[in-house]
This record gives structure tokens, C-alpha cells and sequence, in this order.
């Protein structure tokens, strides 16, 4: 079936350092790839998602890149501050099947 | 505007009993979402209804678990009886229409016992 590899598992940057975040997915039908972030004990939100007729997207600290041909996508957070530390999922969804899939989430720690 | 609310927010039981998870969207989004998550796995889609009909119910572990939105507002898991390995956090989520953003509630915490 369809699914999402995401890594690293755990990443742990000093404050000010860039964090990457990298995904996979399965179904090249998939067409929108949405990142969520969930602080401790709060719900997944939504950070930023990038359609598959766009190969990059960027709000101010934090970028997405969309390789299809690869079927690769992946996070990018610069300046990193603590308040970025979290869990950060990424998901593809597919309009032929009208589902998102999630990868296995990623907890990145941002020290001071 | 309310955010996607569930209820409850923590439960623990024992093996063998019932517990229902309760689900109220964000008004107006016909599509909602049911996902599971055990710790350090993934965000585990569960199944989807758009209103009142169950358009994809493909990630439903088991006949223990049993979902209805009737009347096409807020939604119940139940899950009966429950096994040790129902233990993990179950989020809803809803959208508006298909292949836009979807967004979460908190959650309820299901630990077995």
C-alpha cells in the first residue's frame, strides 16, 4: 500500500544551526504535501504544503522542497530557535484516494 | 471559529471494556478523518466519512472498532472490546473539501490496561 518514509527519527541542532527534514513517498499520484508540527501535549498544525505543480515553497524561516521525479520532499528550518523544537510530520495526500499519509514523525530538539 | 474538539482528552480502562471517542469538526467541513498514533509510529489513517457516509474505512484495525456520524455532524469511535494494543492516541481531523488542509484535534490519550 501507499506510505511515507520520513528521517532522521530524532535530530538535534544547536540554536541558529539549519534543520532538514527529508520524506518519501510511494504513490507518485500523491499531489499536496503538508508538514505538521506538534508541540508537546498539543495538536499536529499545519507549518506549510507545497502542491505538485510547485517545486519549492519558502515562509520566512521555514522552506519545502518538491522533488517528483524522485519522490522526494523535505523541511528546511533556518535560524533554528527553541520554540522550534517539536515532532514534525510530513504527509502526501492523493486525490484518486482521498487520503493522507503520514510518516513516522520526526522530534527535533533545538538547543540553547 | 472552534477548532476540531474530541472527547475525551485521556481515558484509561481495562481490557475487555468499551470506551467511545467522541469528535466534533470544525463546522461546516464535510470530510473527517480518524487516525491513530502508537508511540514513535506514524500518524495511521484509520477512516475517512464525507457527512454522514463512510467514504474509506481501509485503516480500520478490526471488527472492535466501530465508527458512525450520524447526521453528518460530530463523529464516535468506539472501540469493543478493548485490547492492549488499542493503547495510543487518537486524533480527528476534518477539512472543508477534498485535497486542502485538514486540521486536528488534540486528540484522546486511550491507555488499556
Amino acid at each position: 500500500g501507499e506510505n511515507v518514509e520520513q528521517h532522521p527519527s530524532t535530530l538535534s541542532v544547536q540554536e541558529g544551526d539549519s534543520a532538514v527534514i527529508k520524506c518519501t513517498y510511494s504513490d507518485s499520484a500523491s499531489n499536496y504535501f503538508p508538514w505538521y508540527k506538534q508541540e508537546l501535549g498539543k495538536r499536529p498544525q499545519l507549518i506549510i504544503d507545497i502542491r505538485s505543480n510547485v517545486g519549492e515553497k519558502k515562509d520566512q524561516r521555514i522552506a519545502v522542497t518538491l522533488n517528483k521525479t524522485a519522490k522526494h520532499f523535505s523541511l528546511h528550518i533556518t535560524e533554528t530557535q527553541p520554540e522550534d523544537s517539536a515532532v514534525y510530520f510530513c504527509a502526501a495526500f492523493t486525490s484518486g484516494t482521498y487520503k493522507y499519509i503520514f510518516g513516522t514523525g520526526t522530534r527535533l530538539k533545538v538547543l540553547a | 471559529e472552534a477548532g476540531v474538539t474530541q472527547f475525551p482528552s485521556h481515558s484509561v480502562i481495562e481490557k475487555g471494556q468499551t470506551v467511545t471517542l467522541r469528535c466534533d469538526p470544525i463546522s461546516g467541513h464535510d470530510n473527517l478523518y480518524w487516525y491513530r498514533r502508537v508511540m514513535g509510529k506514524e500518524i495511521k489513517f484509520l477512516l475517512h466519512f464525507v457527512k454522514e457516509s463512510k467514504q474509506d474505512e481501509s485503516g480500520m484495525p478490526n471488527n472492535r472498532f466501530l465508527a458512525e456520524r450520524t447526521g453528518g455532524t460530530y463523529s464516535t469511535l468506539k472501540v469493543q472490546p478493548a485490547e492492549l494494543e488499542d493503547s495510543g492516541v487518537y486524533f480527528c481531523a476534518s477539512s472543508q473539501s477534498l485535497g486542502n488542509t485538514i486540521y486536528f484535534g488534540e486528540g484522546s490519550w486511550l491507555t488499556v490496561v
